[in-house]
């Protein structure tokens, strides 16, 4: 079946610019995790959400991020005024709920880059 | 703060050979455990998971848990130049739906 996809593969943007990163998770995924990676780093956690409502968003850096999924499945991921450290590889995953798997599955990445 | 902590590397391993990599968790409360592969320029992808005490084995790859150490393991037997990526630990801890990644391991296996 198919996997979790991301649009833009990549984006260039200039600071102060507005822009949304899109994920569709795998179907029937209830879970769906919004991560940023950097050079040589680990993914870094942002949002997770269960369903439509964000049940964790304490790893958004600061009010410049928010992240929606509607209608819980598509999820999109908004940067207000970005900043050159915002650049980075912005990764989706989606999860099977319940029980005590939380296997991730991730998409191929945003790359973006703040001029 | 929960910690997941692995040598950057690289790991340098001759084809053939078996490579282990290593990863340290901070919170004993820690349920599940994976591991992931991510090739240069690419997303991480899933390769095993382990939710109990001792080993795992999926074809050439082999996980090792121990709770009371506080370590995961990623044992790959034979290995292959294509297996030269970096190697994501990541951790549950305290049964938090929000894995911790560690930094990840580079392993080159070189021909």
């Amino acid at each position: 079946g198919a996997g979790v996809s991301q649009t833009p593969s990549n984006k260039v943007t200039e600071k102060g610019k507005y822009v949304e990163l899109r994920c569709d998770p795998i179907s029937g995924h209830t879970a769906l995790y919004w991560y940023r990676q950097s050079l040589g780093q680990g993914p870094e956690f942002l949002i997770y959400f269960q369903g439509t409502g964000a049940a964790d968003d304490s790893g958004l850096p600061n009010d410049r991020f928010f992240a929606v999924r509607p209608e819980g499945s598509v999820s999109t991921l908004k940067i207000q005024r970005t900043e050159r450290g915002d650049s980075a590889v912005y990764l989706c995953a989606s999860s099977p709920s319940g029980g005590s798997s939380y296997e991730q599955y991730f998409g191929p990445g945003t790359r973006l880059t703040v001029t | 703060q929960k910690e997941v902590e692995q040598n950057s590397g690289p790991l340098s391993v001759p084809e053939g050979a078996i490579a282990s990599l290593n990863c340290t968790y901070s919170d004993r409360v820690s349920q599940s455990f994976f591991w992931y592969r991510q090739y240069s320029g690419k997303s991480p992808e899933l390769i095993m998971s382990i939710y109990s005490n001792g080993d795992k084995e999926d074809g050439r790859f082999t996980a090792q848990l121990n709770k009371a150490s506080q370590y995961v393991s990623l044992l790959i037997r034979d290995s292959q130049p294509s297996d030269s990526a970096t190697y994501l630990c990541a951790v549950n801890q305290g049964g938090s739906y929000i894995p911790t990644f560690g930094r990840g391991t580079s392993l080159i296996v070189h021909p």
